[in-house]
């Protein structure tokens, strides 16, 4: 089955630099949700999507954006990037009210 | 104090044997909970999902909720060495589709 694809896989960028996340849903799914993943900690909530509109917003920095495209793909961007920010970002997608099911992330790391 | 607690292990278990993993939460509010496992330098793979109190079973695995004492577990019976992994709890409010709130995690070690 069709899982949800995010790229790049890894990323290397430097302080003060900007960089975009990309996520692709399962097909069908409307909802895309970006959680953040720091070394030897659970996954943090950051902001989620439903039908292109924002839904909920979690503890994601005024630094970041993101939005949600026409096809329901999805993409985090990231400005002034800080060491802090390197982390694991995971994206994950899910039909309205139904567990959420997650990509395999995007390795940030900052230099 | 956070929101969800979980003994981060780890836990090491002989192939065959039942595992049980937990979870407290301190708001009630919760009603919704998951269970995810997660490979190393992977994303978290859904297992259980269960609203309100009960049991759910699925194969080997047993999800309990019992909301008057704010705990989950998930039970894996017959574990094996490809159970090895990290078990995330997870909650959210008033559907599966609110964002989640997770547990630390507990890493599972299966040995053959």
């Amino acid at each position: 089955a069709a899982g949800v694809i995010q790229s790049p896989r890894h990323l290397i960028k430097e302080k003060r630099e900007t960089a975009t996340l990309k996520c692709y849903p399962i097909p069908r799914h409307d909802t895309v949700y970006w959680y953040q993943q720091g070394p030897g900690q659970d996954p943090q909530f950051l902001i989620s999507f439903y039908e292109k509109m924002q839904s909920d917003k979690g503890s994601i920095p005024d630094r970041f954006s993101a939005q949600q495209f026409s096809d329901y793909h999805s993409e985090l961007n990231m400005s002034s990037l800080e060491l802090g920010d390197s982390a694991l970002y995971f994206c994950a997608s899910s039909l309205p009210g139904q567990p959420q099911h997650f990509g395999d992330g995007t390795r940030l790391s900052i230099l | 104090q956070k929101e969800v607690e979980q003994d981060p292990g780890p836990l090491s278990v002989p192939e065959g044997a039942i595992v049980s993993l937990n979870c407290t939460y301190s708001n009630s509010a919760f009603q919704y909970f998951m269970w995810y496992r997660q490979y190393s330098r992977k994303g978290p793979e859904l297992l259980m999902y269960t609203y309100s109190s009960g049991n759910k079973e699925d194969g080997r695995f047993t999800a309990q909720v019992d909301k008057s004492s704010k705990y989950i577990s998930l039970f894996i019976r017959d574990s094996q060495p490809s159970d090895s992994a990290t078990y995330l709890c997870a909650m959210s409010l008033n559907n599966a589709g609110n964002m989640l709130t997770f547990g630390g995690g507990t890493r599972l070690m299966v040995k053959p």
